[in-house]
């Protein structure tokens, strides 16, 4: 079993609707969670952390439910710079390759 | 602020030749990584840095090895290019290895030909 699963996707969603992507984690001692963005033929950039008590940032809102190891990203409005692969990315320590593992990515494209 | 640099950003390589792709942040971070990013298959850590004077394996290290040159530099060495290697090479560092925000190069597309 892969320690991060996304639905790779692709969604596509009109402009101005609601998208929600899950992401679940194989490792229940994973200590730290957040969401990244990729745009095509560029590096990931951190879109934003997630905490136990889910945290918002504008359109953006993630949440975290440890007891079903699962995080949630929902975005509102969505805008045609949504455009992206958006990635899930778990972190623990100990244990062989220590630091952020990584989704696979669910590509999100968003249409006029 | 630069953040990560990575050179260079695209090569082209024969098979059985050697190359090596430079990595710096200027952040003070203490933990650096390289990764290798192929279709369908996500990011896999390659070789990770915890900090200054030690790495360690990541999840697909065969046909690699880094050097920890100082705080600021971390290197990627391909000692003989195979076909399989063709993907793109991401550096990123962190402040520690847990818990922080990672910040990446722009990437290096190298093909094996």
């Amino acid at each position: 079993r892969k320690e991060v699963e996304q639905d790779p996707g692709p969604f596509n969603v009109p402009e101005g609707a609601t998208v929600a992507f899950n992401c679940t984690y194989s490792n229940s001692a994973s200590q730290s969670f957040f969401w990244y963005r990729q745009d095509c033929r560029k590096e990931p950039k951190l879109l934003m952390s997630v905490y136990s008590s889910g945290n918002e940032d504008g359109r953006f809102t993630a949440q975290l439910n440890r007891a079903s190891q699962y995080i949630s990203l929902l975005i509102r409005d969505s805008k045609l710079s949504d455009s992206a692969t958006y990635l899930c990315v778990v972190s623990h320590s100990g244990g062989g390759a220590d630091g952020l593992t990584f989704g696979k990515g669910t590509h999100l494209i968003i249409q006029p | 602020n630069a953040g990560v640099t990575q050179t260079p950003k695209f090569q082209v390589l024969k098979t059985g030749q050697s190359m090596t792709l430079q990595c710096a942040q200027d952040m003070n971070h203490n933990s650096m990584y390289w990764y290798r990013q192929d279709p369908g298959m996500g990011l896999r850590l390659i070789y990770y840095s915890a900090s200054e004077g030690t790495t360690d394996k990541g999840e697909v290290p065969n046909g690699y090895n880094v050097s920890r040159l100082n705080k600021r530099e971390f290197s990627l060495r391909l000692e003989s290019a195979a076909p399989s290697q063709t993907s793109v090479y991401f550096c990123a560092s962190s402040e520690k290895l847990t818990s922080t925000e990672a910040f990446f190069g722009q990437g290096t597309r190298l093909t094996v030909v």
